[in-house]
């Protein structure tokens, strides 16, 4: 099975910074990719789908590297609310989970 | 909009028992899939059905779990006998296209002792 990597993190950042995070993917036939938040003992929630060069929504940013097969997440001004891990996600046959990268924004 | 609900939120068992989770997916979505999710990885799918129809189980163990969805809305996994590496968190997520944006039901935290 296709494989999904990760940078575990942990990412430690004060508020206002900028931070990414890379996901490496094996699959080079996936055209579709997506990045979920999961809070401590809670359920992914669906953050960007990422179905060509990138997607942006508000503080954030998506892009996708085929060339070099990453997706990267861009989270500008970080917010305390940002703390949680970030799971990259390959779309092929079925959906490819990365481990997750984990975020602590602090004041 | 309803999401996706799964009972019960949790559940302690001891090895060589049985056990069974229920999903409820999202009205319409009829691709439902089941997923593991180990304490520090990321979730790995168990199964998928479109409709009532299994479209992939190759990561289920079939020895000991089973996965049905008799009538293409509502899905049980049962897991019998439990081993103490099945605790996880067992997920729920249904979609409207397979494979696209999948909505996680809260899981069913199993601990297996």
């Amino acid at each position: 099975r296709k494989e999904v990597e990760q940078d575990p993190g942990p990412f430690n950042v004060p508020e206002g910074a900028t931070v990414a995070f890379n996901c490496t993917y094996s699959n080079s036939a996936s055209q579709s990719f997506f990045w979920y938040r999961q809070d401590c003992r809670k359920e992914p929630k669906l953050l960007m789908s990422v179905y060509s060069s990138g997607n942006e929504d508000g503080r954030f940013t998506a892009q996708l590297n085929r060339a070099s097969q990453y997706i990267s997440l861009l989270i500008r001004d970080s917010k305390l609310s940002d703390s949680a891990t970030y799971l990259c996600a390959q779309a092929g046959t079925a959906l490819i989970f990365g481990k997750g990268t984990t975020l602590s924004v602090s004041s | 909009e309803a999401g996706v609900a799964q009972s019960p939120r949790y559940k302690i068992i001891e090895k060589r028992q049985s056990v069974a989770f229920w999903c409820n997916p999202i009205s319409g979505h009829a691709t439902l899939y089941w997923y593991q999710q180990i304490l520090g990885q990321g979730p790995k799918l168990l199964i998928q059905f479109q409709n009532n129809g299994v479209v992939d189980d190759s990561q289920l163990p079939k020895d000991r779990f089973s996965a049905e969805r008799l009538k293409g809305v509502d899905s049980t996994l049962k897991i019998q006998p439990a081993k103490l590496e099945d605790s996880a968190v067992y997920l729920c997520a249904s979609s409207l296209i397979p494979n696209n944006e999948q909505f996680f039901g809260p899981g069913t935290r199993l601990t297996v002792l």
